[in-house]
C-alpha cells in the first residue's frame, strides 16, 4: 500500500479557501486517492476520490499532480463545520479496505 | 434515508469481561467492515464481510477478536477475555460493494473502555 505523508494540522480562516496537500509519492498507476474527513465524535465521512484527473464534488476539489505523486484537497470556502481531521488514502484498485494515515487536523477560525 | 448505525453507543466493561458491540449498516450494502481507532490516531482496518462471509479478517489483532454477520445483514464484533488495551472507539462502515471506487459510509462508532 502507498505511504502518505501529510501535515498534522493546519489553520484556516472561515470564509477563505483552503489547500490541504498529500504526498503519495509510492502510489502505483491503478490506486485511487480517497479523501475521507472526520468530525470530532463522528465517524469519517467520504469527500472525494480521483484517479487522474482533477475532480469537483459540493463539497471539495480534488487536484491531483500529472505524476500522480501528490494531490490537494481544497476547501474553497472553509466554514467552522468543516474544522476535522482529513485523512488522504490511496486504495489499490482491488483493495476494499481504508487504511488511514494521522491525516492533518484542520482548525478554522471565525 | 437511515445512516449506519451502531450500539450500544459506550461501552465501560471490566478486564476479562465478553463484550459484544453491534452493526446495522445501510440497507442494500452488501460490504461491511469494521475498524478500530485509538485515541489521536486514524482508524485501523480489522474485518471485511461481502455477504455473510468473513472476506479479510487479517486485521483482527488475535483470536480473541470475532465477528459474524450471519444473514448479511446486521453484523457483530465480539471480543472475549477483554483487556485495558481493547480500549478504543470501534467503528462500522458499510458500501453497496467491495470495489475500490465504492465510497465507505461510517457508523458513529462505539466508544469501549476497558478498566
Amino acid at each position: 500500500d502507498a505511504k502518505t505523508t501529510q501535515p498534522n494540522s493546519m489553520e484556516s480562516n472561515e470564509e477563505e479557501p483552503v489547500h490541504l496537500p498529500c504526498n503519495h509519492s509510492t502510489i502505483s498507476g491503478t490506486d485511487y486517492i480517497h479523501w475521507y474527513r472526520q468530525l470530532p465524535s463522528q465517524g469519517p465521512e467520504y469527500v472525494i476520490h480521483g484517479l487522474t484527473s482533477n475532480v469537483n464534488n459540493r463539497m471539495a476539489s480534488l487536484a491531483i499532480a500529472e505524476d500522480r505523486k501528490s494531490s490537494t484537497l481544497i476547501l474553497h470556502r472553509a466554514t467552522l463545520r468543516d474544522a476535522a481531521v482529513y485523512y488522504c488514502i490511496p486504495r489499490m484498485d482491488s483493495s476494499y479496505k481504508l487504511i488511514f494515515g494521522s491525516g492533518t487536523r484542520l482548525l478554522v477560525r471565525p | 434515508g437511515a445512516g449506519v448505525s451502531q450500539t450500544p453507543s459506550n461501552k465501560v466493561t471490566e478486564k476479562g469481561k465478553y463484550v459484544e458491540l453491534r452493526c446495522d449498516p445501510i440497507s442494500g450494502h452488501t460490504a461491511l467492515y469494521w475498524y478500530r481507532q485509538s485515541l489521536g490516531q486514524g482508524p485501523e482496518f480489522l474485518i471485511y464481510f461481502q455477504g455473510t462471509g468473513a472476506a479479510d479478517d487479517s486485521g483482527l489483532p488475535n483470536d480473541r477478536f470475532f465477528a459474524v454477520r450471519p444473514e448479511g445483514s446486521v453484523s457483530t464484533l465480539k471480543i472475549q477475555r477483554t483487556e485495558r488495551g481493547d480500549s478504543a472507539v470501534y467503528l462500522c462502515a458499510s458500501s453497496p460493494g467491495g470495489l475500490s471506487y465504492n465510497e465507505q459510509f461510517f457508523g458513529p462508532g462505539t466508544r469501549l473502555t476497558v478498566l
